[in-house]
């Protein structure tokens, strides 16, 4: 079984700019959860994807969105970046919402200068 | 609001001593605990975790961990320290909400020293 898959694993973009964060999920899953890892901390909830919808959202602006596809594949989307976005985000992969045993990727690296 | 305490931002042991990260959880409900390790670059690998039963928890790579509800404590434990031990380790307790999320504490920093 292949496990999740996140790209790029590094990028760095200027404030201000959008970038957008892809995932692969574990085959076999169908939700997809975010998190942001800053330096020096634990990761924090983003939000929640289960079968295209969103189902679960922590505290994060509204520039912060996301989108599922019909292969449970994933998007973050993070528009106006400033410079404490720099974090790693990491994608954790699940079967069914109730169920916390989530795949993780390795994370995307995302600089903000 | 839940939260996870872990008080140790760094820890440095001898290959082949003895182990103990300590975790601390505040959650209203019946906890749901885990123990998660990352190593420098990677994601997340479950080590452990607790839903119910047994308070004393088996996990992989030798681990094991102890939820005691008066304390609300989780800690992790292991006899004997190799030295590919050494990453970050972080405990996170499940919270069920909108949507299911995990609730992570800052994480504590292993070092193994020869």
């Amino acid at each position: 079984e292949t496990g999740v898959t996140q790209s790029p694993t590094h990028l760095i973009k200027t404030r201000g700019q959008q970038v957008t964060l892809r995932c692969s999920s574990q085959s076999g899953h169908n939700t997809v959860s975010w998190y942001q890892q800053a330096l020096g901390q634990g990761p924090q909830f983003i939000f929640q994807y289960y079968r295209e919808e969103e189902n679960g959202r922590g505290n994060f602006p509204p520039r912060f969105s996301g989108l599922q596809f019909p292969n449970y594949s994933s998007e973050l989307n993070v528009n106006a970046l400033e410079l404490d976005d720099s974090a790693l985000y990491l994608c954790a992969s699940s079967l069914e919402t109730a169920n916390y045993g989530y795949t993780f990727g390795s994370g995307t690296r995302l600089t903000v200068v | 609001a839940q939260s996870v305490t872990q008080p140790d931002i760094h820890i440095t042991v001898s290959e082949g001593a003895s182990l103990e990260l300590r975790c601390n959880y505040s959650y209203g409900a019946t906890p749901y605990l885990f123990w998660y390790v990352q190593s420098p670059g990677q994601g997340l690998q479950l080590l452990l975790k607790y839903f119910s039963g047994d308070t004393l928890v088996q996990g992989i790579k030798g681990f094991e961990a102890e939820f005691k509800r008066s304390q609300s404590s989780f800690n992790l434990r292991k006899p004997s320290v190799h030295w590919s031990d050494a990453a970050e380790y972080f405990c996170a307790v499940g919270v069920s909400e909108y949507g299911n999320k995990l609730v992570f504490g800052a994480g504590t920093i292993l070092r193994v020293k020869s």
